[in-house]
């Protein structure tokens, strides 16, 4: 199984800093056909997981431009830019290129 | 709106089953593959299971496969996860997620549903 690992396990950030959380993979994410299935994942406090990044930099329907995604390989990087207070709670990646699908133990953003 | 509304959760005894159902809205469902996630209270996701738009391909999580059989029923937008020989270590909220088919993410998610096992 391809294990995500996740660092830091949490992070404090003012309003209106920015941070980055960053996810490795234990083997490549890209797939046969070229592409790399990685994803980020919101769950706010209380709420179902919610996407934010797809393929490793694109931002879903809706996701703020605060949010961008990079990286190749086994290597990526989520940085969210003048932070709000609704993008508070646990971040995950997240790997579909292969099964088992397989997520990262999640990035706390708190409040400092 | 796409909206997946889960039931069927609860207290069952170790041992027992239980089947779990999510309805979908809002979207063709015949056109996507389905997935079960689970979240332990207090832990991370971890995917159970799978089933791809006409249930040709299903695909489970090693903890799960031999005890958890996922299904669909595309006329009815439903779908299912049975639960035999259930454990302690089953115990979470269980979430419905729609998967898409060129981008292998999830993309909406149910609010989710609880099973607890205990006896």
């Amino acid at each position: 199984d391809v294990v995500m690992t996740q660092t830091p396990v949490s992070l404090s950030v003012s309003l209106g800093g920015q941070v980055s959380i960053s996810c490795r993979s234990s083997q490549s994410l890209v797939h046969n056909n070229g592409n790399t299935y990685l994803s980020w994942y919101l769950q706010k406090p209380g709420q179902s997981p919610q996407l934010l990044i797809y393929k490793v930099s694109n931002r879903f329907s809706g996701i703020s431009d605060r949010f961008s995604g990079s990286g190749s390989g086994t290597d990526f990087t989520l940085k969210i830019s003048r932070v709000e207070p609704d993008d508070l709670g646990v971040y995950y990646c997240g790997q579909g290129t292969q099964y088992p699908y397989t997520f990262g133990a999640g990035t706390k953003l708190e409040l400092k | 709106e796409v909206q997946l509304v889960e039931s069927g959760g609860g207290l069952v005894q170790p041992g027992r089953s239980l089947k779990l159902s999510c309805v979908a809205s809002g979207f063709t469902f015949s056109n996507y593959g389905m997935n079960w996630i689970r979240q332990a209270p207090g832990k991370g996701l971890e995917w159970v299971a799978y089933i791809s738009s006409g249930s040709s391909y299903i695909y489970y999580a090693e903890t799960v496969k031999g005890r958890f059989t996922i299904s669909r029923d595309n006329a009815k937008n439903t779908l299912y996860l049975q639960m035999t020989s259930l454990r302690s270590e089953d115990t979470a909220l269980y979430y419905c997620a729609r998967r898409r088919y060129s981008e292998l993410d999830f993309d909406y998610w149910g609010q989710g549903v609880m099973v607890t096992v205990s006896s």
